[in-house]
């Protein structure tokens, strides 16, 4: 069994460029949920996708976005970056059958710097 | 609403000694939990959930959580620390909805568990 996988590692961008970052998602599953973790604080919920349509969203502005494949990998856009998107982003994966008992499986994390 | 307070941001135990970690929840609605474990500059790892089964809760590691609902707490304890469970621990509560819904998982702030020798 495959888990959840990131890329890139890490990554540099200057304030205003926009960044993709990838996730693919555990073998079987058909959600995935997307994080900013900050430094020294919690994980926040950015979106979440569910078979290819976004299916809630968090207190981020819409120059977050983001889209599921039909392979159920997922990809999340920041355009206009600012300093303060500096964070570790997770991607998390689960099954989507039964609402909020599913387990949510993280990977590893994209760490993004702005400067 | 839903939120989760972690008691204590940071916790030092001596290796072979007790551990327990607090939280307390907040929901408008019967809750999930979740211990999730982050070790430096690695991803979450669950340790353990409580979706309203048994409200004594066994995870990997030794690790185990009791659900109270009468004082809305899910407090992580381990009876023996060992020097590989110096982490961040993150309390996580998530809302149970229905079929195809977002499943929103909202974290604590964390406790940093440090053990010594």
């Amino acid at each position: 069994e495959t888990g959840v996988t990131q890329s890139p590692t890490h990554l540099i961008k200057t304030r205003g460029q926009q960044v993709t970052l990838r996730c693919s998602s555990q073998s079987g599953h058909n959600t995935v949920s997307w994080y900013q973790q900050a430094l020294g604080q919690g994980p926040q919920f950015i979106f979440q996708y569910y078979r290819e349509e976004e299916n809630g969203r968090g207190n981020f502005p819409p120059r977050f976005s983001g889209l599921q494949f039909p392979n159920y990998s997922s990809e999340l856009n920041v355009n206009a970056l600012e300093l303060d998107d500096s964070a570790l982003y997770l991607c998390a994966s689960s099954l989507g059958t039964s609402g909020g008992q599913n387990t949510q499986y993280f990977g590893p994390g994209t760490r993004l710097t702005v400067l | 609403a839903q939120s989760v307070t972690q008691l204590d941001s940071h916790v030092s135990v001596s290796e072979g000694t007790p551990v327990l970690l607090r939280c307390n929840y907040s929901s408008s609605y019967s809750p999930s939990l979740f211990w999730y474990v982050q070790h430096p500059n690695k991803g979450l790892q669950l340790l353990l959930k409580y979706t309203s089964a048994a409200t004594l809760v066994k995870g990997i590691n030794g690790f185990e959580a009791e659900f109270k609902k009468s004082e809305t707490s899910f407090h992580l304890t381990k009876p023996s620390a060992h020097m590989s469970d110096a982490a961040e621990y993150f309390c996580v509560v998530s809302r149970k909805r229905g079929t195809g819904t977002a499943s929103k998982l909202t974290f604590g702030t964390g406790t940093r568990l440090q053990v010594t020798l």
